[in-house]
């Protein structure tokens, strides 16, 4: 099937606007990850969701960002009063279970540039 | 905590050289150790994980095995081609439902 599908997979956008960033996991994946990826590093966490709850938002690096999941599928990450900080690759990721030994499939990711 | 300390690249090998690449973790409880790919253009993908001490994860000629003893996770391929040039991240997961912790990822390219 499917593989994570992420849209848009450019954002370019000014400091100060709004963006939404979408995510569509795996058919039947309960979990559903959002990580973002600076230039050089690897991914960090930024929230997971088991259904349609936020099980987890400690990675968020702020009140600007906000992520929901409202029908347990497509997750949407909102970022408000974007900064140029902001800039970096956005991935999701789904999983069918939350067990430690879970593989994670990931999506190809969205680069957000704030100008 | 959790943590993943990998091998700085970058690494430039010739095709049919021996490849390892470092990892080492630092974890609470008993965690889950894997290898992610990243091919040029493409997404992140699993190419081999390990779910308890001494297992060994193997894939595309690709082995790890899991040392609880040295808390490493080292990535090894007898004999690298070009099309494994990619950048490769070490990661765990070490609490139920959580998030992974990834390295910093290591980027290899291999010529001809």
């Amino acid at each position: 099937g499917a593989g994570v599908s992420q849209t848009p997979s450019n954002k370019v956008t000014e400091k100060g606007k709004y963006v939404e960033l979408r995510c569509d996991p795996i058919s039947g994946h309960t979990a559903l990850y959002w990580y973002r990826q600076s230039l050089g590093q690897g991914p960090e966490f930024l929230i997971y969701f088991q259904g349609t709850g936020a099980a987890d938002d400690s990675g968020l690096p702020n009140d600007r960002f906000f992520a929901v999941r409202p029908e347990g599928s497509v997750s949407t990450l909102k970022i408000q009063r974007t900064e140029r900080g902001d800039s970096a690759v956005y991935l999701c990721a789904s999983s069918f279970g939350l067990a430690v030994y879970n593989e994670q499939f990931f999506g190809p990711g969205t680069r957000l540039t704030v100008l | 905590g959790n943590s993943v300390t990998q091998m700085e690249g970058p690494v430039t090998l010739s095709e049919e050289a021996f490849l390892t690449i470092n990892c080492t973790y630092t974890a609470t409880g008993y965690p889950s150790l894997f290898w992610y790919v990243q091919y040029p253009g493409e997404g992140l993908q699993l190419l081999l994980k390990a779910t308890k001490a001494d297992d060994k994860g193997s894939n595309k000629g690709f082995e790890a095995t899991y040392r609880k003893e040295t808390t490493s996770f080292h990535l090894e391929k007898g004999s690298v081609q070009v099309s494994d040039s990619a950048v490769y991240f070490c990661a765990l997961s070490a609490l139920t439902g959580n998030q992974f912790y990834f390295g910093t990822g290591t980027s290899l390219t291999v010529i001809p």
